[in-house]
C-alpha cells in the first residue's frame, strides 16, 4: 500500500533554514507529481508547492515563492522541502501528498504530517 | 488566485441525517474539484476528484456533484464516523487553493 512519511521537522528560530523529507513507498514514485501543504495550528490547509514526475515542473504557492524550493530524488524515492527565511507564519503541519494520476493535481495519498515551529 | 468558499460553516446534525455542504468558486474551475474529510490529528482523506468520483473505497453515502463555480458533497445518511470536517480544492489555475472547511457535528 502507498506510505508517504515526513521527516525534518522541528523548532526553528525565524530566519533561519530547515529541510523536509518525505519518503515515498508503495507505488512507483517515478510516475507521480507531488505536492507540500500545510496547515497551521488550529487553521485550514494551504497548499503550499508542486513538483512533476520528473522534477521539470514545479509551482509555488505566493506565501512561500522564493523561500522555499521542492525537489526530488527518484532513485530514493524521495520528495523534498528546502524552507528558508523562515518566518513565523511558516508554523504549521506539513503534509507530503501523492497525485491521483498524471497531472491530476488532486491528492489521493498523504502522509502523517510533520511539524515546523518557528520562533525565537 | 480562486478562492473557495465553503458553507456552512459548521452543521449540526443527528446520525442518520443528511448532510449537504456547499462549495463556491470565485470563478469558474469546469469540474476541477475534490472533496476531503479530515479528522482531529489525523491527514486529509480525499472523498471525490473532478466534481463527482468517488475515491477508491469511499462509501456510496458520498456523493458530490456540481460544474462552473457551484458544487455540493452530500452525505445520504451520517455515520458516527462521518463528523469530521470538510474541506474543497480546486485544480483549475495555479496556485492550488482549498476551500475554508464545513465542520460537520453531532447535534
Amino acid at each position: 500500500q502507498v506510505r508517504l512519511v515526513e521527516s525534518g521537522g522541528g523548532v526553528v528560530q525565524p530566519g533561519r533554514s530547515l529541510r523536509l523529507s518525505c519518503a515515498a513507498s508503495g507505488f512507483t514514485f517515478s510516475s507521480y507529481g507531488m505536492h507540500w501543504v500545510r496547515q497551521a495550528p488550529g487553521k485550514g490547509l494551504e497548499w503550499v508547492a508542486m513538483v512533476s514526475y520528473d522534477g521539470s515542473e514545479k509551482y509555488y504557492a505566493d506565501s512561500v515563492k522564493g523561500r522555499f524550493t521542492t525537489s526530488r530524488d527518484n532513485s530514493k524515492n524521495t520528495l523534498y522541502l528546502q524552507m528558508n527565511s523562515l518566518r513565523p507564519e511558516d508554523t504549521a503541519v506539513y503534509y507530503c501528498a501523492k497525485e491521483v494520476n498524471w497531472k491530476s493535481y488532486h491528492f489521493d495519498s498523504w502522509g502523517q504530517g510533520i511539524l515546523v515551529t518557528v520562533s525565537s | 488566485e480562486i478562492v473557495l468558499t465553503q458553507s456552512p460553516a459548521t452543521l449540526s446534525l443527528s446520525p442518520g441525517e443528511r448532510a449537504t455542504l456547499s462549495c463556491r468558486a470565485s470563478q469558474t474551475i469546469t469540474r476541477y474539484l475534490a472533496w476531503y474529510q479530515q479528522k482531529p490529528g489525523q491527514a486529509p482523506r480525499l472523498l471525490i476528484y473532478d466534481a463527482s468520483n468517488r475515491a477508491t473505497g469511499i462509501p456510496v453515502r458520498f456523493s458530490g456533484s456540481g460544474s462552473g463555480t457551484d458544487f455540493t458533497l452530500s452525505i445520504s445518511s451520517l455515520e458516527p464516523e462521518d463528523f469530521a470536517v470538510y474541506y474543497c480544492q480546486q485544480r483549475s489555475n495555479w496556485p492550488l487553493t482549498f476551500g475554508g472547511g464545513t465542520k460537520v457535528e453531532i447535534k
